[in-house]
């Protein structure tokens, strides 16, 4: 079956913009998270999303940082006022019992 | 506070030989274990898990990894490497840490194989 997709797969954007990226998970998983990777902090959790639970937003790593997920299915992570610490690939990841994790391709986003 | 130290940044083997990367983790409960692998420019591909049960699990790939509670470890196996096996892999830790179910990551072993 289709795996966990995301899109664009590649973002750049100049610093103060906002972007959005979205995740379609694999069907019928209920939970969803977001990581983020990036050199210097290697592979850090950023947000989880369980059914309908409130979301889990511990890792966010600022107010800029926000989430959504509608119909319990497909996600946006929003990034308000970009700047260059933000470069990174942004994985997506979806589970059926909340932890044994199946991850997308990611999105790498450049801020210049 | 939950860890995994992966002690190897790189590693270099020739391609037929066997390999074993290392992996130690800090965990507070019996923990969830994982290997990814990830190749230049994807995302993190699955390869084998332990939840409990017996200590040596197989994955895909041909690979294994044995969990040694005394040591803490969980190290990935597997005993001749093809050049498709260069990658990045990275170990993790699941479960509920620090109030959220997530997973932590270990920093990553690069492999680069020698034909």
């Amino acid at each position: 079956g289709a795996g966990v997709s995301q899109s664009p797969s590649n973002k750049v954007t100049e610093k103060g913009k906002d972007v959005e990226l979205r995740c379609d998970p694999i069907s019928g998983h209920t939970a969803l998270y977001w990581y983020r990777q990036s050199l210097g902090q290697g592979l850090e959790f950023l947000i989880y999303f369980q059914g309908n639970s409130a979301p889990d937003k511990s890792g966010l790593p600022s107010d800029r940082f926000s989430a959504e997920r509608t119909g319990g299915s497909v996600s946006t992570l929003t990034i308000q006022r970009t700047q260059q610490e933000d470069s990174a690939v942004y994985l997506c990841a979806s589970s059926l019992l909340g932890v044994e994790q199946y991850f997308g391709p990611g999105t790498r986003l450049t801020v210049t | 506070a939950q860890s995994v130290t992966q002690p190897d940044i790189h590693i270099t083997v020739s391609e037929g030989a066997s390999l074993e990367l290392r992996c130690n983790y800090s965990y507070g409960a019996t923990p969830y274990l994982f290997w990814y692998v990830q190749s230049p420019g994807q995302g993190l591909q699955l390869l084998l898990k332990y939840f409990s049960g017996d200590t040596l699990v197989q994955g895909i790939k041909g690979f294994e990894a044995e969990f040694k509670r005394s040591q803490s470890s969980f190290n990935l196996r597997k005993p001749s490497v093809h050049w498709s096996d260069a990658a990045e892999y990275f170990c993790a830790v699941g479960g509920l840490i620090q109030g959220a179910q997530k997973l932590v990551f270990g920093q990553g072993t690069r492999l680069t194989i020698n034909p």
